[in-house]
């Protein structure tokens, strides 16, 4: 079973920021948050990830609460192309805790 | 950057027939390479769990002797669907690990339609 807590849907208006929330409550200390996108009929794509830090990359921003129990990937500036289903997923580091669980997302849907 | 490919992107293939899929880490050695495969409107499923020149971990309910895989060298992995059958149909995908790192990097996934 994921791990992870997400709304099954957002839309959002191009130019605007996005905010997609997720709980994972349950995360223990050596987990990590990982966020990936999946555009229909590709694989996913990687977004960011991290630990307990806030993360800011060139697609994104991770923002983690401080008891880490909750998260929110931030796109800035979103575009009809940012239009996917988006994961956040937890996983652990090392041996068998690289798995990642995919659960079913949020389908981001940008708007004109 | 970490670029893995896959190869063929589609297939179309008679039931009974084996396919073989290859994935490649293009800039980078992956010494952990996963195969996943996701059926219309679900999630991905994580198949098996692949290193470098050793057997591959499968998942429960996964047919070891159905989906072969090999990982013969640090940038190639292949899984081969033996005797294939419709119910096999679906969108295969591949994902790397660097070594030393934990980010999972996909491929573009492997279409397989079984007649």
């Amino acid at each position: 079973d994921a791990k992870t807590t997400q709304p099954p849907s957002m839309d959002c208006a191009e130019g605007r920021a996005a905010n997609l929330p997720c709980n994972h409550s349950t995360i223990s200390g050596n987990e990590y948050v990982y966020w990936y996108r999946q555009i229909h009929s590709q694989g996913p794509q990687y977004i960011i990830h991290g630990l307990k830090n806030n993360e800011t990359n060139e697609m994104a921003s991770l923002i983690i609460t401080e008891d880490r129990k909750s998260s929110t990937l931030i796109l800035p500036h979103a575009t009809l192309r940012d239009t996917a289903v988006y994961y956040c997923i937890v996983s652990g580091s090392g041996g068998s805790n690289y798995k990642l669980t995919f659960g079913k997302g949020t389908l981001l849907t940008v708007n004109p | 950057g970490a670029v893995v490919s896959q190869h063929p992107s589609r297939v179309i293939c008679k039931s009974g027939t084996s396919v073989k899929i290859e994935c490649r880490s293009l800039d980078f050695q992956a010494t952990t390479m996963f195969w996943y495969r996701q059926f219309p409107k679900k999630s991905l499923m994580l198949m098996a769990t692949s290193n470098e020149g050793s057997k591959a971990t499968y998942e429960q309910g996964v047919e070891k002797d159905k989906f072969l895989i090999n990982h013969a060298s640090l940038t190639l992995s292949t899984l081969t669907v033996t005797s294939a059958h419709p119910e096999d149909s679906s969108f295969y995908i591949c994902s790397a690990r660097k070594g030393g790192a934990d980010t999972q990097y996909f491929g573009p996934g492997t279409r397989l339609t079984v007649l």
